[in-house]
C-alpha cells in the first residue's frame, strides 16, 4: 500500500531533550515536505526537500532540522524543543512539488512541557 | 503575508443541502490549486484540484469553481453528507518548483 509513515504518533517530551519525528514513504516521490498544524493558524511549512541531499526552509523553520540521505526517508529533528514547538506534525511527499498533490502521514501529535 | 486565505473558519450546513467552502489568493503565479480534506486524527487527503486553463472541474459531488480575475476559487458539496464533515485546506502552487501554500482550513458541520 502507497503510504507515508511518521513516527512516533504522539509523543510528550521535555524542554532541552533532543527528539527525532521519522517520515518515510515508500511511493519513490522525489519530493518530502513537513508541515505543522497549530489551531487558527493552518498547515506551515516547516521544511522541504526536491531530492536526497537537497532540502531548504519553509515558512517556520526556527528550532528544527531536517536531512534527506535516502529518498525514502526524511526526518525532522528539534535539537532543543521548547514548548512553542508542541502542535500537531505532518510528513508529505510527492512526485513533484505542486501540480500532483501531496500525501500525507497520520501525523505526530508532539507535546513539549 | 497570506498568499491563500480562507476567511470563514467555520461552516454549518445541513444534510442534502449545497455547502460552499471559500478560497482566495493574492499570489498572480498560482496556476494550480487543489482542496484537502482532513479529519481528525489523521492526515489530510487529497479531494480535487484544478489547473489555471480551466474554470470548473467536476468530481461526483465535488465541484471546484476557478475566477482568475477575482483570484477566488470555490468548492461546492452537492449533495452534502454527514460523512463531509471536515476540515477542508485550499492549497496553490507556481507549477515547477514552489510548494504548495495552504490556507488556514474551514471547519464543514453537516448537520443530519
Amino acid at each position: 500500500e502507497a503510504q507515508v509513515t511518521q513516527n512516533p504518533r504522539y509523543l510528550i517530551t521535555v524542554t532541552g531533550k533532543k527528539l527525532t519525528v521519522t517520515c518515510s514513504q515508500n511511493m519513490n516521490h522525489e519530493y518530502m515536505s513537513w508541515y505543522r498544524q497549530d489551531p487558527g493558524l493552518g498547515l506551515r511549512q516547516i521544511y522541504y526537500s526536491m531530492n536526497v541531499e537537497v532540502t531548504d526552509k519553509g515558512d517556520v523553520p526556527e528550532g528544527y532540522k531536517v536531512s534527506r540521505k535516502e529518498k525514502r526517508n526524511f526526518p525532522l529533528i528539534l535539537e532543543s524543543p521548547s514548548p512553542n514547538q508542541t502542535s500537531l506534525y505532518f510528513c508529505a511527499s510527492s512526485l513533484w512539488t505542486g501540480a500532483s498533490g501531496y500525501t500525507f502521514g497520520s501525523g505526530t501529535r508532539l507535546t513539549v512541557v | 503575508d497570506q498568499q491563500v486565505k480562507q476567511n470563514s473558519p467555520s461552516l454549518s450546513v445541513q444534510e442534502g443541502r449545497i455547502s460552499i467552502l471559500n478560497c482566495d489568493y493574492t499570489n498572480s503565479m498560482f496556476d494550480y490549486f487543489l482542496w484537502y480534506k482532513k479529519y481528525p486524527a489523521e492526515g489530510p487527503t487529497f479531494l480535487i484540484s484544478i489547473s489555471s486553463i480551466k474554470d470548473k472541474n467536476e468530481d461526483g459531488r465535488f465541484t471546484v469553481f476557478l475566477n482568475k480575475s477575482a483570484k477566488h476559487l470555490s468548492l461546492h458539496i452537492v449533495p452534502s453528507q454527514p460523512g463531509d464533515s471536515a476540515v477542508y485546506f485550499c492549497a496553490a502552487s507556481h507549477s515547477g518548483n514552489t510548494p504548495l501554500v495552504f490556507g488556514k482550513g474551514t471547519r464543514l458541520s453537516v448537520i443530519a
